[in-house]
């Protein structure tokens, strides 16, 4: 079946200018985790969704930083007045139920701010 | 007590060698320890994991060793061949209300033929 979808796949903005990544979770994962991933460093967890439970925000590095999951599927992380410092590949990954560790990425946005 | 140390940071191994990656961890509320491995330009694909409850895991070439007492784990990948050049990430968590994996810096692999 399809995996994790994620648009878009690469993003250039400019430094001040909000950005939108979408994902497209699994059908039927209740579980979802935006992670960030910089150059040369691991995944940085940054915020989770399950079903229609309050979301753990507790990754995310600033109030620029927002997401939304609408409908219990896609999810949107917004980044207000991008910095320079917010480069790197966002990643979505999506889980099926609380019973079931396996976390399924996808191909992640690759996000450059001038 | 959140990290999750990985290395090395890249390893270079001949065509049937042995690659071996190891991790250590402080938070022994840690419960779950997969391995994902991720392919240039690609999301992170999970590639074996164990519980503490077990000190050895393998599916085909790819073993996971786990010492719970020094919290540290491994792993192996026997008979190592070019298309596993990748890169491997270590990860854990605590299972709970969230089970958010705190990973690794990543280990760059690249396998001569």
């Amino acid at each position: 079946g399809a995996g994790v979808s994620q648009s878009p796949s690469n993003k250039v903005t400019e430094k001040g200018k909000d950005v939108e990544l979408r994902c497209d979770p699994i059908s039927g994962h209740t579980a979802l985790y935006w992670y960030r991933q910089s150059l040369g460093q691991g995944l940085e967890f940054l915020i989770y969704f399950q079903g229609n439970s309050a979301p753990d925000k507790s990754g995310l590095p600033s109030d620029r930083f927002s997401a939304e999951r609408t409908g219990g599927s896609v999810s949107t992380l917004t980044i207000q007045r991008t910095q320079q410092e917010d480069s790197a590949v966002y990643l979505c990954a999506s889980r099926p139920d609380r019973g079931q560790e396996t976390q399924y990425f996808g191909p992640g946005t690759r996000l450059l701010v001038l | 007590q959140q990290q999750v140390k990985q290395s090395p940071q890249s390893l270079i191994v001949q065509k049937g060698g042995i690659s071996i990656i190891n991790c250590a961890y402080e938070n022994t509320a840690f419960d779950y320890f997969p391995w994902y491995q991720q392919f240039p330009g690609k999301g992170p694909a999970l590639l074996i994991a164990i519980r503490p409850d077990v000190s050895e895991k393998k599916e085909g070439r790819f073993t996971i060793s786990f010492n719970k007492s020094a919290k540290q784990f491994s792993l192996h990948i026997m008979d190592s061949q070019p298309g596993d050049s990748a890169t491997y990430f270590c990860a854990a968590s605590n299972g709970g209300a969230t089970n958010k994996l705190i990973f690794g810096t990543g280990t760059l692999l690249a396998v001569q033929p």
